[in-house]
């Protein structure tokens, strides 16, 4: 069975400072990863994916995760926070082995950045 | 193009009662899901279509009914309503039941009394 677990209920970080957003899985097959952001009173808006090659990749709004296959994570990271970037965000995992598509998201985490 | 689209976006039901929440996309996507989300547990997924006239359970299917008759709409029934089923509902949909980015809807907040 696919699952995710974003360990950290809440983020915070100074405005300028580097964030990090962590996100481990577990998926039977090759993961599919994916970030998504949920501001307030909105419906989900897509990041970024790693499908598959380099284990870095970038997104939207200057965000890049890491996708590190030997500790099964996939953390989100931006070198240089804004005040708008406080959202929540969700990491989402499918299995590149399943004919069901089904994608499964962890519990989200808070990103509050402070001025 | 809308996107996803879906109504209502606000509901208020009695214990029992039954109602169907709409959902549509524009896109011509194969595939569309239903979550429901709820503080502390994130979306959880209630079902999902790889297509039109095929439909399968996800996480949290109990309570809730789908049928996929077209492309392009995907509503979820509500045929007895409780306490427990209040929460933010999300439809989504993208191109294949592969890789793709997934849009969603703004959601419908439901609360049964």
């Amino acid at each position: 069975a696919q699952s995710v677990a974003q360990p950290e209920d809440q983020v915070n970080v100074a405005e300028g400072n580097p964030l990090t957003v962590k996100c481990t899985y577990s998926v039977s097959g090759n993961p599919y990863l994916f970030w998504y952001v949920q501001y307030p009173n909105r419906g989900l808006q897509f990041l970024l994916k790693y499908i598959t090659g380099d284990n870095l990749v970038k997104g939207s709004y200057g965000f890049e995760a890491e996708f590190n296959k030997s500790q099964t994570s996939f953390h989100l990271k931006k070198p240089s926070a804004l005040v708008s970037d406080s959202a929540l965000y969700f990491c989402a995992v499918s299995s590149g082995s399943s004919n069901t598509g089904k994608l499964i998201f962890g519990q989200g985490t808070t990103l509050q950045v402070k001025p | 193009n809308a996107g996803v689209t879906q109504t209502p976006k606000f509901q208020v039901l009695k214990t029992g009662q039954s109602m169907t929440l709409q959902c549509a996309q524009d896109m011509n996507h194969e595939y569309m899901s239903w979550y429901r989300q709820d503080p502390g547990m994130g979306l959880r997924l209630i079902h999902y279509s790889v297509g039109a006239g095929i439909t399968d359970q996800g996480e949290v299917p109990n309570g809730y009914n789908v049928s996929r008759s077209t492309t392009e709409d995907f509503p979820l029934r509500l045929l007895s309503a409780a306490p427990s089923q209040t929460s933010v509902y999300f439809c989504a949909s993208r191109i294949n039941r592969s890789w793709g980015e997934q849009y969603f809807g703004p959601g419908t907040r439901l609360t049964v009394t």
